[in-house]
């Protein structure tokens, strides 16, 4: 059982590159969620999805965009990056229809913009 | 929007019994949920919390009083693997899940 998949583990970004952080779950889940967390800190949410053709966004999108093509993927773009992104971010899916109704998580990207 | 408090630290004795409280303020409530998330992992799902009252699950329980907006993770006969951070999570009726800066428990010998 695959869950959620989220490649890379980790990366290092020079200042104004651009990247996507990839997520893929294989449990026919509606909900996708993108967080990233800081040392020391809780989870914010970036953006989420409650279907395919469908994101919104969460506390703190800015700085990042996000496609939902298909429902197995929900990869998350990062233009112009900056010091300030620097941070883990976590993926994760929940289904829709019932139990389980918790979200899954990712193992994260350790991304550092330098 | 959420706004979601809980305690930034605590710490007790192996064995002993732990109560971490969380608060919030929601636009929506849909379900509030605990996570374990251990340094440098993801989190996992400890509980779910939907109707006032205490849901068990072995040596984790948690209460919910929606009235209050208050819930709290209890954790007994603590061991030391159970030394990680615990996140309280809040979902709104838009189904976003926003979470606490969560409560870093450490369990000494």
């Amino acid at each position: 059982n695959a869950g959620v998949t989220q490649t890379p583990k980790f990366r290092i970004l020079k200042i104004g590159q651009s990247m996507t952080l990839q997520c893929t779950q294989d449990m026919n889940h509606n909900y996708m969620y993108w967080y990233r967390q800081d040392p020391g800190m809780g989870l914010k949410l970036i953006y989420y999805s409650v279907g395919a053709g469908i994101t919104d966004k969460g506390e703190v999108p800015n700085g990042y965009n996000v496609s939902r093509s298909t429902t197995e993927d929900f990869p998350l773009r990062l233009e112009l990056a900056a010091p300030s992104q620097t941070s883990v971010y976590f993926c994760a899916s929940r289904t829709d229809r019932g139990p389980p109704t918790e979200a899954f998580f990712g193992q994260g990207t350790r991304l550092t913009v330098v | 929007g959420q706004n979601i408090d809980q305690p930034t630290e605590m710490t007790a004795t192996e064995g002993a019994i732990v109560q971490i409280n969380c608060t919030y303020q929601t636009s929506g409530f849909n379900g509030l949920f605990w996570y374990q998330q251990h340094a440098g992992e993801a989190p996992t799902f400890l509980s779910y919390n939907v109707l006032d009252g205490l849901e068990e699950k072995g040596r984790f329980s948690s209460f919910l009083s929606r009235s209050k907006g208050y819930s709290y993770l209890l954790l007994k006969e603590l061991q030391m693997k159970d030394s990680a951070s615990y996140l309280c999570a809040v979902r709104d009726y838009d189904y976003k899940l926003s979470f606490g800066a969560g409560t870093t428990v450490t369990v000494r010998a």
